[in-house]
């Protein structure tokens, strides 16, 4: 079983609209979550943190169920400029980075 | 503050040929990490060092793939003999310790083996 499964995707949505996508991961003794983006033909970048009690960054929510191994990004008012890959990343003991496959999202004008 | 460095940052070889890519992660990180990513997939990592031990290369096909980080600064990966199957990009990220979730990417070694 992978650590960090992810629907690939992809999501087209139109502008303005609400999008989330969803993540599980397989080892309860992940220590620390977090959301990635990745641009076409560009390398991953950190987008936000994720925490059981939400965090909220702007337009942009991030949700961990530890009970239920999930994790959730969930993107408001969705832009242009929001169409990109977004990676789940779990981090275990020794700080190891494990990567979801990425789910493609599409905003559409 | 410069970021990672890679290079080359594309490169096009044929199967059976050796292939090396460089990194200079940024100043002051003790931990580098290595990614193979196919195109479609997210990130796979291939070796991880702290300073210039290896903390984790459970995912390395040994038998082709080797990587150094001499002095505990920049890192070589190199592949011999090169198969179709490791066309991918290659990146390269760094970390303070601990990374507090923040890796830094370098902007990837794009392989393609004919």
């Amino acid at each position: 079983r992978k650590e960090v499964e992810q629907d690939p995707g992809p999501f087209n949505v139109p502008e303005g609209a609400t999008v989330a996508f969803n993540c599980t991961y397989s080892n309860s003794a992940s220590q620390s979550f977090f959301w990635y983006r990745q641009d076409c033909r560009k390398e991953p970048k950190l987008l936000m943190s994720v925490y059981s009690s939400g965090n909220e960054d702007g337009r942009f929510t991030a949700q961990l169920n530890r009970a239920s191994q999930y994790i959730s990004l969930l993107i408001r008012d969705s832009k242009l400029s929001d169409s990109a890959t977004y990676l789940c990343v779990v981090i275990r003991t020794g700080n190891q980075f494990y990567f979801g496959t990425g789910t493609s999202l599409t905003v559409i004008p | 503050e410069a970021g990672v460095a890679q290079s080359p940052r594309y490169k096009i070889i044929e199967k059976r040929q050796s292939v090396a890519f460089w990194c200079n992660p940024i100043s002051g990180h003790a931990t580098l990490y290595w990614y193979q990513q196919i195109l479609g997939q997210g990130p796979k990592l291939l070796i991880q060092f702290q300073n210039n031990g290896v903390v984790d290369d459970s995912q390395l096909p040994k038998d082709r793939f080797s990587a150094e980080r001499l002095k505990g600064v920049d890192s070589t990966l190199k592949i011999q003999p090169a198969k179709l199957e490791d066309s991918a990009v290659y990146l390269c990220a760094s970390s303070l310790d601990p990374p507090g979730g923040t890796q830094y990417f370098g902007p990837g070694t794009r392989l393609l083996v004919l």
